[in-house]
């Protein structure tokens, strides 16, 4: 079964709100990662975040991560038309397998 | 050039044909990886390779076989197609550095139609 369960499974803001994803995952992990897809193109890594840290930045992207409840949550701040597309974490386990399990992914659309 | 190349891009077949799906990278990574995308279901690992001796199966790797030809190549077989086998299909790569976070670097996906 799959790692990750995204929540929303679909979020539709005006362009500048801030948007939130979250993600919960069932066991331990090296590291979680989101990605983005535009509709039907290839995944793009975003943000990695390691299970020894509890918050990340870059640009406009604020991930957080909650290791005692399986949980992290990304948050796009003023959020653009073209950042409408679907978003994805993934985790990679601490067994060091090499594999990295997505989830469910959430689908934003963000009006002008 | 893009640095993971799929094809073919889109493929119709009928059931019970034996597709292969292709997949060459530029990056130098040793991992490379084959996920299948549903609508409503993410992206599910199929088979995934560490290097050229090094096979794995995923989470749905039944009717699906895979083939490392090189450091830089990594095919996905299918036997014998079948209708729920229709889907868009992933390449990925991942490098052990950056103290193992092995980030992916997608292909832009092969869209697989099985009538």
């Amino acid at each position: 079964s799959q790692q990750g369960e995204e929540d929303p499974q679909a979020l539709s803001i005006q362009e500048g709100e801030n948007a939130t994803m979250n993600c919960s995952y069932k066991t331990s992990i090296n590291n979680l990662q989101w990605y983005r897809q535009n509709s039907g193109r290839g995944l793009v890594h975003l943000i990695l975040i390691r299970s020894n840290e509890r918050e990340k930045h870059s640009g406009r992207l604020r991930v957080t991560l909650d290791t005692s409840k399986k949980s992290s949550s990304l948050l796009i701040t003023a959020s653009r038309a073209a950042d409408t597309a679907s978003y994805f974490c993934a985790t990679r386990g601490s067994s060091n397998t090499g594999k990295l399990i997505f989830g469910q992914g959430t689908t934003l659309q963000v009006k002008p | 050039d893009a640095d993971v190349t799929q094809t073919p891009r889109n493929r119709i077949t009928k059931t019970g044909k034996r597709i292969m799906l292709e997949c060459s990278q530029t990056k130098g990574h040793d991992r490379m990886y084959w996920y299948r995308q549903d609508p409503g279901l993410g992206l599910r690992l199929i088979y995934y390779s560490f290097d050229v001796k090094d096979i794995n199966k995923g989470e749905i790797s039944d009717g699906y076989s895979v083939s490392r030809q090189a450091q830089a190549k990594f095919s996905l077989s299918l036997e014998s197609a079948i209708p729920n086998q229709t889907a868009l299909y992933f390449c990925a790569t991942g490098g052990a550095g950056d103290s193992g976070a092995n980030v992916l670097t997608f292909g832009a996906g092969s869209r697989l139609t099985v009538l």
